[in-house]
């Protein structure tokens, strides 16, 4: 079984400051880890991957995740934000392992609003 | 580019119509998932399948049911609409292994059901 929360359902930031959104997962198995971004009326778009080889991992426009196993967290960062950040994020868990079928189970996404 | 197409981007139908939702794929991936997206709740697994013919439930499967008859194609079929069917529906497709797996999306179809 597997289950992702992300604990902020909105983030509110300036232009030019850091961003955080938080992620903890449950996995029955070692877990692959994504972060998707979602713009307005646009389809999802992958923003980075952990799938077991460096712990940090670096993204697109910026935007890096942490691996910690012994927190079950894959947090994503962005040192400095800017206005085309404004989307909605989402973390994702599947099983890193051979098999048929591994499932992507999605958090319940978080919302972010970029002020100029 | 992998590419993955639904068939419509916006569709109304009437309460008890039957509904198809059609997604294809061009990069021979094994699986194929449908989602629906609601506010404040992400992204619900409705079904997926690891192979032609073969499907399972995922997390939300009722009033739905799904048909992979080729590879490339996975529809998502609402046997009679209802209100509470109205949602963004996502297909996505992913290879098989697990080492590395990526899922790539459609752009969504927004049904709404009247």
């Amino acid at each position: 079984a597997q289950s992702v929360t992300q604990l902020d359902s909105h983030v509110s930031v300036s232009e030019g400051t850091p961003v955080l959104l938080r992620c903890n997962y449950s996995s029955s198995y070692s877990p692959s880890l994504f972060w998707y971004v979602q713009h307005p009326n646009k389809g999802l778009q992958l923003l980075l991957k952990y799938t077991s080889a460096a712990t940090l991992v670096k993204g697109i426009n910026g935007f890096e995740a942490e691996f910690k196993k012994s927190e079950t967290s894959f947090h994503l960062t962005k040192p400095s934000a800017h206005m085309s950040d404004a989307a909605e994020y989402f973390c994702v868990v599947t099983q890193r392992k051979k098999a048929a079928g591994n499932k992507l189970t999605f958090g319940g996404g978080t919302r972010v609003l970029v002020k100029p | 580019d992998v590419k993955v197409t639904q068939s419509s981007r916006y569709l109304v139908k009437r309460t008890g119509e039957k509904v198809f939702l059609e997604c294809v794929q061009d990069m021979d991936h094994e699986n194929m998932f449908w989602y629906r997206q609601d506010p404040g709740l992400g992204l619900r697994l409705i079904y997926f399948s690891y192979d032609v013919k073969m499907k399972e439930k995922g997390d939300i499967p009722e009033g739905y049911s799904v048909s992979r008859e080729k590879k490339e194609r996975f529809s998502l079929i609402l046997e009679s609409a209802s209100t509470n069917q109205t949602s963004m529906y996502l297909c996505a497709s992913s290879p098989n292994f697990g080492l590395n797996v990526v899922a790539f999306f459609g752009q969504g179809t927004r049904l709404t059901v009247v």
